[in-house]
């Protein structure tokens, strides 16, 4: 079954520090794994895209990485701000289901000052 | 170039009747999406439909549930006699073609059942 897990479900962080997201995957073959950020009320924002080729991908304070060959992907945030405070999706495109979306069940990050 | 728009943003129904919840996709995508987020639950996969077609209704439940994305005006999601287990988040994403690089999400519609 093509799943998407992530780890872990919350996570409580003192700003200015730093944490790291987990995110493993069995979807295979797979076009492209995404990151969104979802702050409460509001729809998915997308943070990185990377395909199965490339192994990090940075977005201002967000760096993501890729192990294709264990099926693992990460999201660190650096230095964090208040406004990280939100839910973080990890979205795989599954190829050989005309690129459908799994999504994982997200993690909720608060930042507390 | 504004981003996807859904509408109502909230939506209160009793059970029985009927919720019609819409999505204008960006400007120059022909692409829609609808998925549902239950409470403290991830998004699933509904219903992918380009403009007059419906491509992709694997996640849809067979009864009650219906989409449309006709060539003029915006997409609906249309939900005859609700129950209580269709309170949830609406989200619709668009797209310029089908995994393509990326889909926008609008704000979601938010569906209780009371």
């Amino acid at each position: 079954k093509n799943q998407v897990e992530q780890s872990p479900q919350s996570l409580i962080i003192l700003e200015g520090k730093n944490c790291t997201l987990q995110c493993n995957y069995t979807v295979s073959p797979f076009s492209n794994l995404r990151w969104y950020k979802q702050d409460t009320g509001r729809g998915p924002v997308s943070l990185t895209i990377m395909t199965f080729s490339e192994n990090t991908k940075s977005n201002g304070r967000y760096t993501a990485t890729l192990d294709a060959d264990t099926k693992q992907s990460s999201l660190h945030i650096t230095a964090s701000q208040l406004s990280d405070s939100a839910s973080y999706i990890c979205v795989v495109t599954h190829k050989a289901a005309g690129n459908k979306l799994t999504f994982g069940g997200g993690t909720r990050v608060l930042v507390k000052p | 170039n504004a981003g996807v728009m859904q509408n109502p943003r909230h939506l209160v129904r009793r059970r029985g009747q009927e919720a019609r919840l819409r999505c204008s996709p960006m400007k120059g995508h022909s692409h829609v999406y609808w998925y549902r987020q239950l409470p403290e639950e991830g998004l699933k996969f509904m219903v992918y439909l380009q403009k007059e077609n419906i491509i992709d209704e694997s996640g849809m439940p067979k009864e009650r549930f219906s989409a449309e994305f006709p060539k003029e005006g915006p997409s609906i999601l249309r939900i005859q006699q609700v129950v209580r287990g269709d309170s949830a988040a609406y989200f619709c994403a668009s797209s310029d073609y089908r995994g393509g690089e990326e889909q926008f999400f609008g704000p979601g519609t938010r569906l209780t059942v009371l």
